[in-house]
């Protein structure tokens, strides 16, 4: 399977501690997105790399919310200290440089998602 | 900054009645449309997307959606919905900025009675 990949698919934690989440994209895509999605809404997005670098992220990622892509293929989303508002579904897409050219630039593939409980 | 506007929480159609899924967009550059789809505890699958060129755009599973500029608005339909079409389907915009983020609607809910 070449799609988007996501690990933990479930992960429920108790408050104040410390959960981590592992996107792999496709690997030919150099963009990589976080989007988190609560009950009833649609995903808002959190933060955007391309390659390496994260290049924006959304006012909705506080302190406590930390994304790395170190060597610009898998990446991962940590948030410290949980708190319970902090449960939704965590996506992760990935997608191909708008400057590709092709019909597929802007096109985001998703995973899975995480969903996180935090009691 | 765009929005994307879904009327319709929730609606309810006979397997075999036709569909149609609203979607309303504020964006001030020509758009990047497109629906996704989410069946219960999955991610999202693209169900078609809207780039340019011809307005009326067809996607897998048997939809389609026509984009309206006049009417900002790019709906969904399908002729003939089937009991495995439901699920939650959801209309996006693409910042064509930097990022090309995708801002999504609330979704509509899809019930499909046999």
């Amino acid at each position: 399977d070449t799609g988007v990949s996501q690990d933990p698919r479930h992960k429920i934690t108790k408050r104040g501690q410390n959960v981590t989440f592992r996107c792999d994209p496709i690997s030919e895509h150099n963009r990589l997105y976080w989007y988190r999605q609560t009950l009833g809404q649609g995903p808002e997005f959190l933060t955007y790399f391309q390659n390496e670098a994260q290049l924006e992220k959304s006012r909705l990622l506080s302190d406590r919310f930390s994304a790395e892509r170190p060597k610009g293929s898998f990446s991962t989303l940590e948030i410290q200290r949980t708190e319970q508002g902090d449960s939704a579904m965590y996506l992760c897409a990935s997608g191909q440089p708008e400057y590709s050219g092709t019909s597929g630039s802007n096109e985001q593939f998703f995973g899975p998602g995480t969903r996180l409980t935090v009691l | 900054a765009q929005s994307v506007t879904q009327p319709d929480i929730h609606i309810t159609v006979s397997e075999g009645a036709s569909l149609e899924l609203r979607c309303n967009y504020s964006y001030g550059a020509t758009p990047y449309l497109f629906w996704y789809v989410q069946s219960p505890g999955q991610g999202l699958q693209l169900l078609l997307k809207y780039f340019s060129g011809d307005t009326l755009v067809q996607g897998i599973k048997g939809f389609e959606a026509e984009f309206k500029r006049s009417q900002s608005s790019f709906n969904l339909r399908k002729p003939s919905v089937h009991w495995s079409d439901a699920a939650e389907y959801f209309c996006a915009v693409v910042n064509t900025g930097t990022a090309s983020k995708l801002t999504f609607g609330t979704g509509t809910r899809l019930q499909v009675t046999l």
